[in-house]
């Protein structure tokens, strides 16, 4: 079992939907990172978390420590937000590594 | 502010040959790293510059060499390329010393090792 779960894997939308990608960890972490990869392109940082609640524009983050738990939300969501959300989460006690989770697939359709 | 760049973004080498991937951030970040990003299989951590004038290994540093050349600067060099080395490079900085703050990532150096 990966330390880090991303669900869903892929994901297709019809454009303005609430989105929802969560996020379950195993292990003790930091921090958690949400980040963004467009086909083709390079990583974009969208939130580091490491409790409560962050938003910025239309998307909002969230982590429950006591759950092991987090999710990023985008709201009204357009076809320039596909792309790979990727969860990352920095190790407890080992502050240079990401443990990695394997990404979500985000379409949204016009 | 350019963030962080990296060059080259293309990169064809034939089996043996050696070269240097260069990365530069000018936000005044104490740490930087180079990742790997191979299909299905996320993104894996080469070495890490912690601070300036220190280097260290991540995950999958074999045949691989790192300098830390000054604060802005973390160059990668592969000194004889093998086709597995074909990947996707990803240099990142944050600002404080480890990822317990924001990662900034440049955009990418695509190599193919033939």
């Amino acid at each position: 079992k990966n330390e880090v779960e991303q669900s869903p894997q892929n994901l297709t939308a019809q454009e303005g939907e609430f989105i929802t990608i969560n996020c379950s960890y195993s292990v003790g972490i930091s921090a958690l990172h949400w980040l963004q990869q467009h086909p083709g392109g390079g990583i974009v940082s969208l939130f580091m978390l490491s409790s409560g609640k962050k938003k910025h524009g239309r998307l909002i983050a969230t982590i429950n420590i006591q759950e092991k738990h987090s999710s990023l939300h985008i709201t009204a969501s357009h076809p320039r937000d596909s792309a790979v959300y990727i969860c990352a989460a920095t190790r407890s006690g080992s502050n240079y590594q990401l443990i990695w989770g394997a990404g979500t697939k985000l379409i949204i359709k016009p | 502010n350019a963030g962080v760049t990296q060059t080259p973004k293309f990169q064809v080498l034939k089996t043996g040959q050696s070269m240097t991937l260069q990365c530069a951030q000018d936000m005044n970040h104490n740490s930087m790293y180079w990742y790997r990003q191979d299909p299905g299989m996320g993104l894996r951590l080469i070495y890490y510059s912690a601070s300036e004038g220190t280097t260290d290994k991540g995950e999958v540093p074999n045949g691989y060499n790192v300098s830390r050349l000054n604060k802005r600067e973390f160059s990668l060099r592969l000194e004889s390329a093998a086709p597995s080395q074909t990947s996707v490079y990803f240099c990142a900085s944050s600002v404080l010393s480890g990822l317990n703050t924001e990662a900034f990532f440049g955009q990418g150096t695509r190599l193919t090792v033939v």
